[in-house]
Parts: structure tokens; sequence; C-alpha cells
């Protein structure tokens, strides 16, 4: 079966460390990759995109990396403050489908 | 700012009612979703439309309708509400509807019916 896995328990890291979160997927090929920022009561914010044919890619303090051999895409946060706390999801297309199947997110805790 | 605005941040409505969740966006974008999001279950897309009148089951259409009479305007209905339909549901806009442009949510609808 299909499944996006990102790990359900809480990350916790110190400010200032960098913090890296997984995303792992089953059964899918998928052309893109996008990660999204989501607060507590609010919508999923757009961080980044990746393509299939891109192995890393960067904005900011935030680099994104994509291995379509081990269907991994590895989300890593430099420099963490405590405003980076939130919950952090991955996202792919659904290659044929036309649209984005997202996985449940990682909740990411910074302490000062 | 670029925005997808939803009527409502909490809606509490009876079993049975019949419940629209409205969603604008401002973007000219073609494709807007609806997806709702439940603990442990992530986001679950239910419909979405690619242009002005289309519309296009999702994962979990059952129970659920939508209108797109305008194309900055996509409406979910609920036609007879029930307590399994207590989520928090979430439109979003995109250029693409597939991975090819990052999507714009609105701030969300907690629903709950009782």
């Amino acid at each position: 079966s299909q499944k996006i896995e990102q790990n359900s328990e809480a990350l916790n890291i110190q400010e200032g460390k960098t913090a890296t979160l997984t995303c792992n997927y089953t059964n899918y090929s998928p052309a893109y990759l996008q990660w999204y920022r989501q607060d507590p009561g609010r919508g999923p914010v757009f961080l980044l995109l990746i393509r299939e044919n891109e192995k890393e890619k960067r904005k900011e303090r935030l680099k994104v990396t994509f291995d379509t051999t081990l269907k991994q895409s590895l989300f890593h946060i430099t420099a963490s403050q405590p405003a980076d706390s939130a919950t952090y999801l991955c996202a792919l297309d659904d290659t044929g489908f036309q649209k984005l199947v997202f996985g449940t997110g990682t909740r990411l805790l910074v302490s000062p | 700012d670029v925005k997808v605005t939803q009527s409502s941040r909490y809606l509490v409505k009876r079993t049975g009612e019949k419940v629209f969740l409205e969603c604008v966006q401002d973007m000219d974008h073609e494709n807007m979703f609806w997806y709702r999001q439940d603990p442990g279950l992530g986001l679950r897309l239910i419909y979405f439309s690619y242009d002005v009148k289309m519309k296009e089951k999702g994962d979990i259409p059952e129970g659920y309708s939508v209108s797109r009479e305008k194309k900055e305007r996509f409406s979910l209905i609920l036609e007879s509400a029930s307590t399994n339909q207590t989520s928090m549901y979430l439109c979003a806009s995109s250029l693409g509807h597939g991975g090819d442009y990052g999507y714009t949510f609105g701030s969300g609808t907690r629903l709950t019916v009782v």
C-alpha cells in the first residue's frame, strides 16, 4: 500500500542546533516533494519544493534533500530558534492523479 | 499579500443539518482544494477543482459535495452533517494541481457536529 511516513514523536532540540526531519514514502514515484509548516489551529504554510532531478534545495536557514533511491526526503533547519517550533508536513504528488498527498507531520520543539 | 479566506474559524452544527463552508482566494488560481485534517490521519483530500464548474473527487468525497461557480470561490457542502464529520476543514489554492506549485491554505474551519 502507499504510505508517507514522518516521525510521529516530537523532536526536541536546543536553540542554535540543526533540526533534521525525515519523510519516507512507499509505493509512490513523485516528481515533486514539498514541505510545509503548520502552527496550532492554523493552515499549513508552504516552505519549499524540490523536484526529482534535484538533490538539494536551500532557502535561508532551510535545506531539503530528495533521494529517490532511498525514497526519502530530509528537511534541515540550521541555527534553530524557538520561533521554529511548529509541525512540519511533507507532501508529494501522486503521479497520474494530479493531487498532493500529505504526511501526518512531525512536531518540532526548540527550547531556549 | 495573497490570501485564501475561509468564512468561519469555528462552526457548531446539529446532526442532519446542511452545512456550507465557503472559501475565497484572491490570487486568480485555477486550482482549488478542500482537505480535512484529523489527528493521526493528516490531511485528506475531499474534492478539488481545476476550473470553474469543474470538480474532481478526492480520497474521501462521501457525504460531501462542492460548488465552483466563480473562479475565486470554492464551496464545500455537507449534505446532512454527521458527527464523524467533526474535523478541521482546510481550503487551498494553487497555480498547479500536481506538486509543481506550492499550495496556499486558508486558516481553516473547525467544525463540530453535535
